[in-house]
């Protein structure tokens, strides 16, 4: 099975600021990630998928970029709707895999 | 409105079973593969299960494999989920998800979940 590691675990940062998560595949998934925004009691909602594409009506402020086992999540202005916990998963093979999550809290 | 409704969730005791249904609607359901993710409490994603939009492929979690069982049925616009013999660690909120509309693709409508609870 492919894990996935997301780092940091837990991101204070403050309005105007730009984020930047990390995900990584323990065996290149090429580039079948998505990244998804989930906020408490929710479900999940994806924002980038295949790695880089930008899902209709997500922000532009949100990007994504890499391939292979490396890849990242950026925001890059921090809203205060975009605090939550971001999840990054890959679709790769099966079983499809989470990472762990990584949530963005207010400084 | 493209929309995923859950039900069938509840308190069950260890070793009982439970059926999750998930109503499809606003959308062209027969023609997209769907997912179950699940989410303990206070944890992270975990997907459960993939099954193709003419039930041709299906795949599991080893977590759930041999235990839970995934279905559909088109004509009704439904996804299922049938659970036995369940386990405390199977507590959670259980999500319908549908895949992107080419190959296997992220999941782009979720519905807002269903709790199951295994306990005695």
């Amino acid at each position: 099975d492919i894990q996935m590691t997301q780092s940091p675990s837990t991101l204070s940062a403050s309005v105007g600021d730009r984020v930047t998560i990390t995900c990584r595949a323990s065996q290149s998934i090429s580039g079948w990630l998505a990244w998804y925004q989930q906020k408490p009691g929710k479900p999940p909602k994806v924002l980038i998928y295949k790695a880089s594409n930008l899902e209709s009506g997500v922000p532009s402020r949100f990007s994504g970029s890499g391939s292979g086992t490396e890849f990242t999540l950026t925001i890059s202005s921090l809203q205060p709707d975009d605090f939550a916990t971001y999840y990054c998963q890959q679709y790769n093979s099966f079983p499809f895999t989470f990472g762990p999550g990584t949530k963005v809290d207010i400084k | 409105e493209v929309q995923l409704v859950e039900s069938g969730g509840g308190l069950v005791q260890p070793g009982g079973t439970l059926r999750l249904s998930c109503a499809a609607s606003g959308f062209n359901f027969s023609t997209y593969n769907m997912n179950w993710v699940r989410q303990a409490p206070g944890k992270g994603l975990e997907w459960v299960s993939f099954i193709s939009f003419s039930s041709s492929s299906l795949y599991y979690a080893d977590s759930v494999k041999g235990r839970f069982t995934i279905s559909r049925d088109n004509a009704k616009n439904s996804l299922y989920l049938q659970m036995n013999s369940l386990r405390a660690e199977d507590t959670a909120v259980y999500y319908c998800a549908r895949g992107q509309p080419w190959g296997i693709g992220a999941f782009d409508i979720w519905g807002q979940g269903t709790m199951v609870t295994v306990s005695s």
